[in-house]
């Protein structure tokens, strides 16, 4: 079965700083990576996905994450944060075959952004 | 226009009482889903299907009872509405449904159950 741990339920940051949210995945198989982002009251969007082709992955709004197999991590990282990164973030796993494949998430870290 | 679109918004009701949601998705897809998020924010999926048949169907009450008239709709109605009910529902749908996919979320329709 196929699980994902996200480290840090709440990470608070000020505007212009580093961002990393931490993930770690557990899985079978090859897995599929994803993070979501949920801004407040609305709906989940993708930020950016790993499928097995490059490890760092680039992403939306700045935002990049790098597959380390060796250490079952998928890290979520963004050089300079803004106040409009104030969401939930979530990490996914994905594994499964043909349509029955299905995502477990993560129980989400809420990124807060200071001035 | 809105990918993927639920109603209501809000739908706050009785105990006991039997509710229904509807989502609708434009993108042509093959599959779509029902996820639940409770009060701290963890989502499950409930429903898949693919082309108007079941996919997967996790230990949800069977209270819960999804239905696809065509491969654009996804209905969620709920019978004998508990407290527990209470929560976010999330509709969502993918090209095919395999693993690497994008999903594409509606807005999410906030059940209170009183």
């Amino acid at each position: 079965a196929q699980s994902v741990t996200q480290l840090d339920s709440h990470v608070s940051v000020s505007e212009g700083t580093p961002v990393l949210l931490r993930c770690n995945y557990s899985s079978s198989y090859s897995p599929s990576l994803f993070w979501y982002v949920q801004h407040p009251n609305k709906g989940l969007q993708l930020l950016l996905k790993y499928t097995s082709a490059a490890t760092l992955v680039k992403g939306i709004n700045g935002f990049e994450a790098e597959f380390k197999k060796s250490e079952t991590s998928f890290h979520l990282t963004k050089p300079s944060a803004h106040m409009s990164d104030a969401a939930e973030y979530f990490c996914v796993v994905s594994v499964g075959t043909g349509t029955a494949s299905k995502l477990t998430f993560g129980t989400g870290t809420r990124l807060q952004v200071t001035l | 226009d809105t990918a993927v679109s639920q109603t209501p918004k809000y739908l706050v009701t009785q105990m006991g009482n039997d509710k229904s949601i509807k989502c609708e998705q434009n993108l042509g897809h093959d599959t779509m889903y029902w996820y639940k998020q409770d009060s701290k924010k963890f989502l499950k999926i409930m429903f898949s299907y693919n082309n108007k048949e079941l996919i997967i169907n996790e230990t949800v009450p069977n209270r819960f009872s999804p239905k696809s008239p065509d491969k654009a709709h996804l209905n969620l109605h709920i019978n004998s509405l508990e407290l527990g009910d209470s929560a976010v529902y999330f509709c969502a749908s993918s090209k095919t449904g395999w693993s690497s996919e994008k999903l594409f979320f509606g807005s999410g329709t906030q059940l209170s159950v009183l």
